[in-house]
């Protein structure tokens, strides 16, 4: 099976600008959860999408929203960019059912915003 | 509030064993990971606990505490691509992954 897959991979933008980044996820995974990771940060949650529907949701601004299509793959929307949101992007996919519900990561968008 | 804390970075030998501790407080809990993570790359999984004790998996090993709320990796046979952070993380009521920080390890010949 194809592992999970990130578009693009890097990406600069300048502050005050909107971007778009997308992840298509393990072949049969319904579950996609996206993560901002920053340097002794650590992954921060920003949301996980199911079948569509978003599942669960981390402590971001609404300036970060996402979206899920019917054949899971996942997009992930942030609006005025500022310069904290310089980071690696990291999308995860699991089947999102059962106990143990292992996630699998996709290589990451590195986000540079000047 | 939710909290994981790991060491932020550790060093061992090549050949040696090393221990990463992992200690959480968290709201309720349904499990616990441990992911191996190299410079640049995406984090990869390396075990999984939700019942005490210990699970062995090769050179790797994990331990849980449920009732202390720990957890430790263990890394035998240390080889210098073993050198990268390891993530802790841990399932909670709402099985939101919660993560640690990392820890940061480097192995020296």
């Amino acid at each position: 099976k194809a592992g999970v897959t990130q578009t693009p991979r890097y990406l600069i933008k300048t502050r005050g600008q909107q971007v778009t980044l997308s992840c298509s996820p393990i072949s049969g995974h319904r579950s996609v959860s996206w993560y901002q990771q920053t340097p002794g940060q650590g992954l921060q949650f920003l949301f996980e999408y199911f079948s569509e529907t978003q599942r669960n949701k981390g402590n971001f601004p609404g300036r970060f929203s996402g979206r899920q299509f019917s054949n899971s793959r996942s997009e992930m929307n942030v609006s005025t960019l500022e310069l904290g949101d310089s980071a690696l992007y990291l999308c995860a996919s699991s089947d999102g059912q059962g106990d143990t519900d292992t996630q699998y990561f996709g290589p990451g968008t590195r986000l540079t915003v000047l | 509030g939710q909290n994981i804390d790991q060491p932020t970075e550790m060093t061992a030998t090549e050949g040696a064993i090393v221990q990463i501790n992992c200690t959480y407080q968290t709201s309720g809990f349904n499990g616990l990971f441990w992911y191996q993570q190299h410079a640049g790359e995406a984090p990869t999984f390396l075990s999984y606990n939700v019942l005490d004790g210990l699970e062995e998996k090769g050179r790797f090993s994990s331990f849980l505490s449920r009732s202390k709320g720990y957890s430790y990796l263990l890394l035998k046979e240390l080889q210098m691509k073993d050198s990268a952070s390891y993530l802790c993380a841990v399932w909670d009521s709402n099985y939101q992954l919660i993560w640690g920080a990392g820890t940061k390890l480097i192995i020296k010949p």
